[in-house]
C-alpha cells in the first residue's frame, strides 16, 4: 500500500495570510489525525477526522480547522496566519476499530510564516 | 490535563551498548503507548508499540516495558548502533480516538 502522503511539502506565507494543507491517508484508512511539530512544543495534537466528522480536536485557536471528505483525504486550514504558525504539520491516519491503534505520518508540510 | 513526560532528553552512548528511554504518562485510562522514530527531515516512523494489557513487547534489538501501577513505560535498545541515531518519542493514547499526547522527544546519538 501506498503511505500518506501530504501536500505541498512547503510552504512559505505572509502574516495575515491564509493556508490549506492537504493529506491522503493509507488507502482503506478513515480516520486521519493532524500535528503541529515546533522545536519548542514537541509533537501537538490538532484534531483528528474520521468519515467527515471531527473527532477530538487539541488545545488550538479557531483560526485551525480542518475537514474531511468522503474519500477520507483531509484538508486542514489555519487563517490569519501569524509568525508562531510556522511549523512542520504533520497529519497520520489509522485504520479503524478497536485492533487498529497503529498512526502512520506523512512526511509533513512546512510551514514557513514571514 | 493529559500529559507525556519523557526522560532523558539527550542521550549518547557508545556502539553496542544499550539505551534507554522513560515515559511517564498523567491519563489511567491511557490503553495504548506507541514509540516512534524521526530521523533529520524525516517523518515520525513507529517503531514499537504496547497496549494496556500488556507488560511488555520485544521486536529483535528494542523493547518496550509498562507499569500501569506506576504509570509508566520504557522503551530499550540493545547492541546500538550508529543508524539508531535519531529523536525517539513516546506517545500515550485513551480511547479509541487517534488523539495521541507525546513526549518530548529524546535525541539519542551512537557513537561509532
Amino acid at each position: 500500500k501506498a503511505g500518506v502522503t501530504q501536500t505541498p511539502r512547503y510552504l512559505i506565507k505572509t502574516r495575515g495570510q491564509q493556508v490549506t494543507l492537504s493529506c491522503s491517508p493509507i488507502s482503506g484508512h478513515r480516520s486521519v489525525s493532524w500535528y503541529q511539530q515546533t522545536p519548542g512544543q514537541g509533537l501537538q495534537f490538532l484534531f483528528e477526522y474520521f468519515s467527515e466528522t471531527q473527532r477530538n480536536k487539541g488545545n488550538f485557536p479557531g483560526r485551525f480547522s480542518g475537514r474531511q471528505f468522503s474519500n477520507s483525504r483531509s484538508e486542514m486550514n489555519v487563517s490569519t496566519l501569524e509568525l508562531g504558525d510556522s511549523a512542520l504539520y504533520l497529519c497520520a491516519s489509522r485504520g479503524t476499530g478497536t485492533v487498529n491503534y497503529e498512526q502512520y505520518f506523512g512526511p509533513g508540510t512546512r510551514l514557513t510564516v514571514t | 490535563g493529559e500529559n507525556v513526560e519523557q526522560h532523558p532528553s539527550t542521550l549518547s552512548v557508545q556502539e553496542g551498548d544499550s539505551a534507554v528511554i522513560k515515559c511517564t504518562y498523567s491519563d489511567s485510562a491511557s490503553n495504548y503507548f506507541p514509540w516512534y522514530k524521526q530521523e533529520l527531515g524525516k517523518r515520525p516512523q513507529l517503531i514499537i508499540d504496547i497496549r494496556s494489557n500488556v507488560g511488555e513487547k520485544k521486536d529483535q534489538r528494542i523493547a518496550v516495558t509498562l507499569n500501569k501501577t506506576a504509570k509508566h513505560f520504557s522503551l530499550h535498545i540493545t547492541e546500538t548502533q550508529p543508524e539508531d541515531s535519531a529523536v525517539y518519542f513516546c506517545a500515550a493514547k485513551t480511547g479509541n480516538t487517534g488523539k495521541l499526547i507525546f513526549g518530548q522527544g529524546t535525541t539519542l546519538q551512537v557513537k561509532p
